[in-house]
């Protein structure tokens, strides 16, 4: 059983230009969650998702950040027109439901601005 | 808000010796508690948690016990390995969200 995939595992973006990241859920789970951990910094919550449908985004940027988990496919977090205080390590992960049960994470998308 | 405060690293120890590593929580609802640990170049893995007070989590020969009266959930361990060096981090739920401290680096020589 494969665990939480993301894609890429590093992206080297420059200033200007959009990112995208990818995460594919364990099978089976249908709650997908995004974090960023900033350097020396502990994750924080971006965006929880279930198929379709985005039910608090209340960590994310209100500009240029963005997340869809579309019926067919990965979610995806796109950040457009990128600045180098967006380089950080994007950890997303999954669950079967939303209430207090474990988030699986994956091995983290590491994005850098130059 | 939700915060967790975790003792700030790196942490050296040698092989054998004991570890601890000091999270407090806020209080704020009845919220679950975990260790996750991330090894170099990973993603979080779940270490241990804890749901209730006095719930004591385990695996591995890592222990934190629940400890609402001091809102506190230290993580222990009695005989550590290089195995061990990693990244710990504390984390706090509020319903789905997780909350997590700033992470210890410890590091274990033979």
């Amino acid at each position: 059983n494969a665990g939480v995939m993301q894609n890429p595992r590093h992206l080297v973006r420059r200033r200007g230009q959009e990112a995208r990241l990818r995460c594919s859920p364990m099978k089976g789970h249908s709650h997908v969650y995004w974090y960023r951990q900033l350097p020396e910094e502990g994750l924080k919550f971006m965006v929880y998702l279930q198929k379709e449908n985005i039910i608090d985004e209340s960590g994310m940027p209100k500009e240029r950040f963005s997340a869809e988990f579309p019926k067919e496919g990965p979610s995806i977090l796109r950040i457009q027109q990128v600045v180098r205080g967006d380089s950080a390590a994007y950890f997303c992960a999954s669950s079967t439901s939303g209430t207090e049960v474990e988030q699986y994470f994956g091995p983290g998308t590491r994005l850098t601005v130059t | 808000g939700d915060s967790v405060t975790q003792m700030e690293g790196p942490v050296t120890l040698s092989e054998e010796a004991f570890l601890t590593i000091n999270c407090t929580y806020t209080a704020t609802g009845y919220p679950s508690l975990f260790w996750y640990v991330q090894y170099p170049g990973e993603g979080l893995q779940l270490l241990l948690k804890a749901t209730k007070a006095d719930d004591k989590g385990s695996n591995k020969g890592f222990e934190a016990t629940y400890r609402k009266e001091t809102t506190s959930f230290h993580l222990e361990k009695g005989s550590v390995q290089v195995s061990d060096s990693a990244v710990y981090f504390c984390a706090r739920s509020n319903d789905y969200k997780l909350s997590f401290g700033a992470g210890t680096t410890v590091t274990v020589r033979a």
